[in-house]
């Protein structure tokens, strides 16, 4: 158990329909990483905090995808006007300050279906 | 651009056999390599960390070996047993612009029959 958690572990919906998801990591993950992963492919980076602060966002971030983390701790990552090709797995990883190595530590991930 | 590979995408072994999975990726800049260990449906699982200076980790059964300089990583599983099976990925993150990402490759599916 790495101690991140996602919330929900499953989630089904309607094309059009807006989602939200959220990452609760250890408090002592000042690093929080939000990966995408579909069907026989590796995890694709999407966007990447540092604290409150988010630092990096992938191109595959798209206007219809925004990411927060406002106190630093928990996060959202929320799609607005689904569409089938956002169906994924998407996960959520965190690392600790204290981390020399920088290793990234997985949350089990919340699978989005959209219909 | 770094790119990831691993090859073959499975592998299915009889329970016993001593395993190499194998990783390759483009641009040996690389600052650190991770192995994960997936189980069907759930999150990622860290198993071996080797940081660019360092050429092997061991934990357990598993040995990470990195070969910065012809681009490529291998994962030695020892004694391969039916709990072994799962997808394994590898991942890099890169040293230029100082990105935080990893780069993963597909994954290895193994199965390993009792």
């Amino acid at each position: 158990d790495t101690g991140v958690s996602q919330d929900p572990r499953h989630k089904i919906t309607k094309r059009g329909q807006n989602v939200t998801f959220r990452c609760d990591p250890i408090s002592e993950h000042n690093r929080l990483y939000w990966y995408r992963q579909t069907l026989g492919q590796g995890p694709e980076f999407l966007t990447y905090f540092q604290n409150e602060a988010q630092l990096e966002k992938s191109r595959l971030l798209s206007d219809r995808f925004s990411a927060e983390r406002p106190k630093g701790s928990f996060s959202t990552l929320e799609i607005q006007r689904t569409e089938q090709g956002d169906s994924a797995m998407y996960l959520c990883a965190g690392t600790s300050q204290r981390s020399s190595y920088n290793e990234q530590f997985f949350g089990p991930g919340t699978r989005l279906t959209v219909l | 651009k770094q790119e990831v590979t691993q090859i073959p995408a499975a592998l299915s072994v009889p329970e016993g056999e001593n395993l190499v999975l194998n990783c390759s990726f483009t641009d040996s800049a690389i600052y650190n390599l991770q192995w994960f260990r997936q189980d069907p449906g759930k999150g990622l699982t860290s198993l071996l960390l080797i940081q660019s200076s360092q050429r092997e980790q061991t934990s357990g059964r598993l040995n990470a070996s990195l070969d910065k300089s012809s681009g490529r990583s291998t994962l030695y599983i020892a004694a391969s047993q039916p709990g072994d099976s799962a997808t394994y990925l590898c991942a890099v993150r890169r040293v230029a612009g100082g990105s935080e990402k990893l780069v993963f490759g597909k994954g290895m599916k193994l199965t390993v029959n009792p």
